[in-house]
């Protein structure tokens, strides 16, 4: 099946710094979304992208579809205590006639230095 | 209160017995999804239904049942052949046209 590789696995930052995640496949997507989940919670939707090259904001976060629909990366700008948490990304694909498949990277796991 | 409702929040069973797991949702959303997450892993899609009275196997379909009967609801049941049950699983929905999940709190199972 389809695999999309989801990278740093974790990453620890101070207080105020950028942050960066990409996922990436060989694969391509129609549509990739952003998902933030807490512990014990269910993830919860940060942003979708919907065509290649669209650089979508919310609030800190950004981001973009890459133009090969094969990629797409997450940053978050001066971050603070409450963005820990793990973000994850899923692609979405249109195997066939009326069917689609939502494909979930393994997770981004940050932490933030106060 | 809108939104997708799945209890309990943690549930524990002896091994060997079969467990239904909840999900109600009031988004009138036609599609809703079950998922298994293990630690540090992705999400694995279990089931889907896109409509009531239709469901499909997703990925890791073995040892687990559903039904969808009404469109608010989407019961899973593990049962007593699903090899390692004990995960957190959660439950989405998707209005339609939306290409959009969103997610339930989720259920952590741990079978004894």
């Amino acid at each position: 099946g389809q695999q999309l590789n989801q990278s740093p696995q974790s990453m620890f930052i101070q207080e105020g710094e950028d942050v960066s995640m990409n996922c990436t496949s060989s694969s391509i997507f129609n549509t990739w979304l952003w998902y933030k989940q807490d512990p014990g919670e269910g993830p919860v939707l940060l942003i979708a992208l919907y065509k290649a090259g669209e650089l979508t904001s919310n609030g800190r976060l950004t981001a973009q579809f890459g133009i090969t629909r094969k990629d797409s990366f997450l940053n978050i700008s001066a971050s603070i205590p409450s963005d820990v948490g793990i973000y994850f990304c899923a692609g979405l694909s249109h195997p066939g006639a009326g069917s689609y498949q939502l494909t979930f990277g393994k997770g981004t796991k940050l932490s933030v230095i106060p | 209160d809108g939104g997708i409702t799945q209890s309990p929040k943690y549930l524990f069973r002896k091994e060997g017995q079969n467990v239904t797991l909840s999900c109600e949702q009031n988004l009138n959303h036609d599609a809703m999804y079950w998922y298994r997450q293990d630690p540090g892993q992705g999400l694995r899609l279990i089931y889907y239904s896109q409509i009531v009275n239709d469901f499909q196997k997703g990925d890791i379909a073995e040892g687990y049942s559903v039904s969808r009967e009404k469109k608010e609801s989407f019961p899973l049941t593990v049962t007593s052949a699903q090899k390692n049950p004990t995960a957190f699983y959660l439950c989405a929905t998707e209005g339609q046209g939306s290409n959009e999940q969103f997610f339930g709190p989720g259920t952590r199972l741990t079978v004894l």
